[in-house]
């Protein structure tokens, strides 16, 4: 199978910094997304990770490491607003066929 | 530019009844995808085409099927519908079916069926 797992839900607090991890398996591994999804409306794209490494946007962050099929997505200075579920989604072998996790239903308290 | 359309919104269904849902892609977006997402198994591919043809396919049964016409629009059939095809059904939109091209969800049609 293709399994893509993430963790259920987290809690942050406003102005923390709070990682989001994604497993995944490796065999026919051609890239890796990151979308936000806020309550009753679509998913829009955050990150997208096909090499090893950081890739910084603005408070997002997203990492992957291939070989450990594992990647995070960091959100710095937590705003109530970043209250949302976020999902790791993993494209395999050719073509645009997404694979999504979950997603971690995440709580950004005062 | 104009994001995703999907047409309609919101529909309800009974059970043994067929729906056709609609997709615009953004303007020179040729790829189009469905996905549809419950609360029990998330997000889960349903098709997708390009050129007007159907490049991949999900794990789901037969009653459900798609096509894209020769703008790019897509539309998806579900037939013989069953209380658990209730789902909000998404659609994305990319440049080329290539996961190097990022995919842009519509707002998606929420189905239930009754």
């Amino acid at each position: 199978g293709q399994n893509i797992d993430q963790p259920t839900e987290m809690t942050a607090t406003e102005g923390a910094i709070v990682q989001i991890n994604c497993t995944y398996q490796t065999s026919g591994f051609n890239g890796l997304f990151w979308y936000q999804q806020h309550a009753g409306e679509a998913p829009t794209f955050l990150s997208y990770n096909v090499l090893d490494g950081l890739e910084e946007k603005g408070r997002f962050s997203s990492f992957l490491s291939r070989s450990k099929g594992y990647s995070y997505l960091l959100l710095k200075e937590l705003q109530m607003k970043d209250s949302a579920s976020y999902l790791c989604a993993v494209a395999y072998n050719q073509g645009g066929k997404l694979i999504f996790g979950q997603g971690t239903e995440l709580s950004v308290k005062p | 530019k104009a994001g995703v359309t999907q047409t309609p919104r919101y529909l309800i269904k009974t059970r043994g009844q067929q729906v056709t849902l609609s997709c615009s892609p953004i303007s020179g977006h040729r790829s189009v995808s469905w996905y549809q997402q419950t609360p029990g198994q998330g997000l889960q591919f349903l098709f997708e085409y390009f050129s007007e043809t159907q490049r991949n396919k999900g794990n789901f049964p037969g009653r459900f099927s798609g096509r894209q016409f020769s703008n790019s629009r897509s539309e998806m059939n579900v037939s013989t519908l069953e209380l658990g095809d209730s789902a909000l059904y998404l659609c994305a939109s990319s440049l080329a079916p290539d996961s190097a091209y990022e995919q842009y969800f519509g707002p998606g049609t929420r189905l239930t069926v009754t």
